[in-house]
């Protein structure tokens, strides 16, 4: 069965560092979104992404982050200077259209120190 | 008030025994309507979702939306130690897009 990809798996990263968060989502899907889930609490809407360029993102979405769809399977999402509270599991989803729902990634848990 | 409520859990109950977990919402718009299962560490699973008023099952699983009281419950029958994960209810006003969650149930299902 087909399934969305996350790598790495655990990063560890030191307070001002850039990180680089990569997801595979599945072949045929068309969006593709990224959540976070700082630990303990709920799963909180990033962004989302359709046809190369963003269609919606929340408040958490600032100028620190980015997204790209650097070729036909990769969806990156980057963290230019991270922050202690940037420490969180990141998860990717996808889907292939309006009659889809949202298929997440394992996720990857991003450590700030 | 908080856009999505969910009952806090934790929750504990015996190997077959019928479990209710529910969500209320605040905003009229949502339309669709999510049950996700993670364990711990992993990412959410999609168990049901429903975009309609009523009662739709699959298998041990039954989610029910009530949009008049903006409530959604899912029912499990028969649960099992498998059961045993954090419940997240999520919804959104456009399918596929920015869905919002609430904070998840944990339920164990004691053999």
């Amino acid at each position: 069965e087909p399934e969305v990809t996350q790598t790495p798996s655990h990063q560890v990263t030191q307070m001002g560092q850039e990180v680089i968060l990569r997801c595979v989502p599945i072949s045929n899907h068309l969006y593709f979104y990224w959540y976070r889930q700082i630990l303990g609490q709920k799963v909180e809407f990033l962004v989302s992404f359709y046809n190369n360029e963003i269609s919606e993102k929340s408040e958490i979405f600032d100028d620190q982050f980015s997204v790209e769809r650097p070729d036909g399977s990769n969806f990156t999402l980057k963290i230019r200077s991270t922050k202690l509270e940037d420490s969180a599991m990141y998860f990717c989803a996808s889907n292939s259209d309006s009659t889809d729902t949202q298929y997440f990634g394992p996720g990857t848990r991003l450590t700030v120190l | 008030q908080k856009e999505v409520e969910q009952d806090p859990g934790p929750l504990s109950v015996p190997e077959g025994a019928i479990v209710s977990l529910n969500c209320t919402y605040s905003n009229s718009a949502f339309q669709y309507f999510m049950w996700y299962r993670q364990y711990s560490r992993k990412g959410p699973e999609l168990l049901m979702y429903t975009y309609s008023s009523g009662n739709k099952e699959d298998g041990r699983f039954t989610a029910q939306v009530d949009k008049s009281s903006k409530y959604i419950s899912l029912f499990i029958r028969d649960s099992q130690p498998s059961d045993s994960a954090t419940y997240l209810c999520a919804m959104g006003d456009n399918y596929g897009q920015n869905f919002v969650f609430g904070p998840g149930t944990r339920l164990s299902v004691l053999p």
